[in-house]
């Protein structure tokens, strides 16, 4: 069975520039989360879709960040422009429960480590 | 709100030394919990989870025992190797309506032949 896939697994851009990042989870898997994991942390969620419907999105910063999941499939994530402090590396995770469905395991892809200048 | 504590790494052992991490927890309800491991380079992995009081999750020698009494759920291995150098990660997952992981910060390993 593949897993989740991401592109691009790197990225480095200029401060107030814009980049966008691809998940492809794992088939079949209705719940996709984008998280954020900066440099000595742990992964903190940005958003999470259930199907191509946000289910939760209360800490993604939506004056810059944003994500769709068209066809309730792959997953796009964007930020317009990008800050310093941005920076991080950025998990797709899918799962196969529907939210709700209580214990919750989650599969990530390799991430997309993003650096902004 | 829920949250998980970990041990503040990183943590170096030598060949087929004992591990111990720590992790406890706060939340409310009966959460579901979980390790996590980072290998250089990779991506999450779950390592073993435990999905109600008393059960032990256990896998590639490592277990942890879901203690609600303590609100803890500490790694242990009894004898680790070079190839577990990473970053292991405690989690969380309240199992409500969105069933989201809330993570520790992480504890590095390394091990030292």
């Amino acid at each position: 069975e593949a897993g989740v896939a991401q592109s691009p697994r790197y990225k480095i851009i200029e401060k107030r520039q814009s980049v966008a990042f691809w998940c492809n989870p794992i088939s079949g898997h209705a719940t996709l989360y984008w998280y954020q994991q900066i440099l000595g942390q742990g992964p903190k969620l940005l958003i999470q879709f259930q199907n191509n419907g946000v289910v939760d999105d209360s800490q993604l910063p939506k004056d810059r960040f944003s994500a769709e999941r068209l066809k309730g499939v792959d997953s796009t994530l964007k930020i317009q422009p990008a800050k310093l402090e941005d920076s991080a590396v950025y998990l797709c995770a899918s799962s196969p429960r529907l939210a709700g469905g209580g214990y919750n395991e989650q599969f990530f892809g390799p991430g997309t480590r993003l650096t902004v200048l | 709100g829920n949250s998980v504590t970990q041990m503040e790494g990183p943590v170096t052992l030598s060949e087929e030394a004992f591990l111990t991490i720590n992790c406890t927890y706060t939340a409310t309800g009966y959460p579901s919990l979980f390790w996590y491991v980072q290998y250089p380079g990779e991506g999450l992995q779950l390592l073993l989870k435990a999905t109600k009081a008393d059960d032990k999750g256990s896998n590639k020698g490592f277990e942890a025992t879901y203690r609600k009494e303590t609100t803890s759920f500490h790694l242990e291995k009894g004898s680790v190797q070079v190839s577990d150098s990473a970053v292991y990660f405690c989690a969380l997952s309240d199992g409500g309506s969105q069933g989201n992981l809330i993570f520790g910060k992480g504890t590095k390993l390394s091990v030292k032949p």
